[in-house]
């Protein structure tokens, strides 16, 4: 395996600007999942593509979006970013139906002043 | 909603001994998967071992193995022969089986920190 490749490692944005975090995975990863972790916390459920669409989300607010392409990459976007969105973001993937757990990248510190 | 406890946030084991880090989870499903993350410095997750719930025979990796008590909803995790690389955080994390229309999440605890001592 490749692996999963995220970008950019470290952020830094304004609270009320918006962001877009990019994850690149490897062919034949149709299913990608995006996790917030806090400082500390255990990551929890943004949302998870399959096949370039929405399947399922967590309890986080609509201005967390987000995009699969074609070519096994994604997007996190997040709007109107508060001070609570610092944090660890980790991208998954992996082939829907495996069984044996999704692989991660080494995540996007983004923190918002 | 499924949930995971880990009521451990720091363990400490000497170099070459065993240690064991716990967890509960609560869920209402029969079939799942059960897995252990471990999170070091570097930020990334890596698949420690993994479980079916299915299966009875507890899963090993090595010096890594569980004890799978589905009726009591517990997994903890046996590390043998402890390194200095061992030290890191350690998830346990829950996830769904794979339906059509619905994601196949995990749901992790909020984390053990293994300090690996000389």
């Amino acid at each position: 395996e490749t692996g999963v490749t995220q970008s950019p490692t470290h952020l830094i944005k304004t609270r009320g600007q918006q962001v877009t975090l990019r994850c690149s995975s490897q062919s034949g990863h149709n299913t990608v999942s995006w996790y917030q972790q806090a400082l500390g916390q255990g990551p929890q459920f943004i949302f998870q593509y399959y096949r370039e669409e929405e399947n399922g989300r967590g309890n986080f607010p609509p201005r967390f979006s987000g995009l699969q392409f074609p070519n096994y990459s994604s997007e996190l976007n997040v709007n109107a970013l508060e001070l609570d969105d610092s944090a660890l973001y980790l991208c998954a993937s992996g082939p829907w139906g495996r069984r044996f757990g999704y692989t991660f990248g080494s995540g996007t510190r983004l923190t918002v002043v | 909603a499924q949930t995971v406890t880990q009521s451990q946030p720091e363990m400490s084991v000497q170099e070459a001994e065993t240690v064991t880090l716990s967890c509960t989870y609560d869920t209402s499903e029969s079939d799942y998967y059960l897995f252990w993350y471990k999170q070091p410095p570097s930020r990334q997750m890596i698949l420690v071992i993994r479980q079916e719930a299915y299966k009875q025979q507890n899963a090993t990796e090595n010096r890594f193995s569980v004890n799978f008590q589905k009726a009591a909803k517990s997994f903890s995790l046996k590390i043998s022969d402890s390194q200095l690389g061992d030290a890191a955080m350690y998830f346990c994390a829950y996830r769904n089986t794979f339906n059509t229309g619905t994601a196949s999440k995990l749901t992790f605890g909020t984390g053990t920190r293994l300090q690996v001592t000389l």
